[in-house]
């Protein structure tokens, strides 16, 4: 089966450094992608890590550790348009599981 | 940009009334999902097809949802008969088999009364 776990809720500060954690326990792993889903709207796809390590995309970077089952969503300069809830989701064989999202409020 | 089109946005209905949502998934994505999301039990899949084959719907009631996929530019999830615990959005994605994310559309809001 498969088990995601991330915190439910976060606060942080306009042009400050946020990190969401992911961890999981999965029967199967291809990868993991992060996606950001604003209230009323779809989620969108922000990162897609398969390798250990660190992937940096402009202000939002992932990184992952297959072996400890972690992954984090770094959010550097924080603007109020970051408010939204952040989804961890595990692949395997092509088919994603999601956590429960992280919902995170930017405050100025 | 190229994205997943889906009809209706909203949907209002009385229990027991057929329920059908299209997708268009983007050409040339070889694999589409679709996810049920509710406050309370977050994003859900409920199916998914690659290459228009049905490749899991275990997480679908199968006593009345079905999901099909006609054409490479159709996609449909189907409710009969509905009931309001279905009341919920209902997202379609699509995407390449390797690399890259998902697209989702913009869903369907589904309220059964």
């Amino acid at each position: 089966g498969q088990n995601i776990d991330q915190p439910t809720e976060m606060t942080a500060t306009e042009g400050a450094i946020v990190q969401i954690n992911c961890t999981y326990q999965t029967s199967g792993f291809n990868g993991l992608f992060w996606y950001q889903q604003h209230a009323g709207e779809a989620p969108t796809f922000l990162s897609y890590n398969v390798l250990d390590g660190l992937e940096e995309k402009g202000r939002f970077s992932s990184f992952l550790s297959r072996s400890k089952g972690y992954s984090y969503l770094l959010l550097k300069e924080l603007q109020m348009k970051d408010s939204a809830s952040y989804l961890c989701a595990v692949t395997n064989a092509g088919k994603s599981t999601f956590g429960d999202g992280t919902t995170l409020t930017v405050k100025p | 940009d190229a994205r997943v089109t889906q009809t209706p946005r909203d949907k209002v209905t009385e229990m027991g009334q057929e329920v059908t949502m299209r997708c268009q998934p983007i050409l040339g994505h070889n694999t589409v999902f679709w996810y049920r999301q509710t406050m309370m039990q977050g994003l859900e899949l409920l199916a998914y097809f690659r290459n228009r084959a049905p490749l899991d719907d275990s997480g679908m009631p199968k006593d009345r949802f079905s999901a099909e996929m006609p054409d490479a530019t159709l996609a449909t999830l189907k409710i009969q008969p509905s009931e309001p615990r279905d009341s919920a959005v209902y997202f379609c994605a699509s995407g390449l088999v390797l690399g890259g994310g998902y697209t989702f559309g913009s869903g369907t809001r589904l309220t059964v009364v």
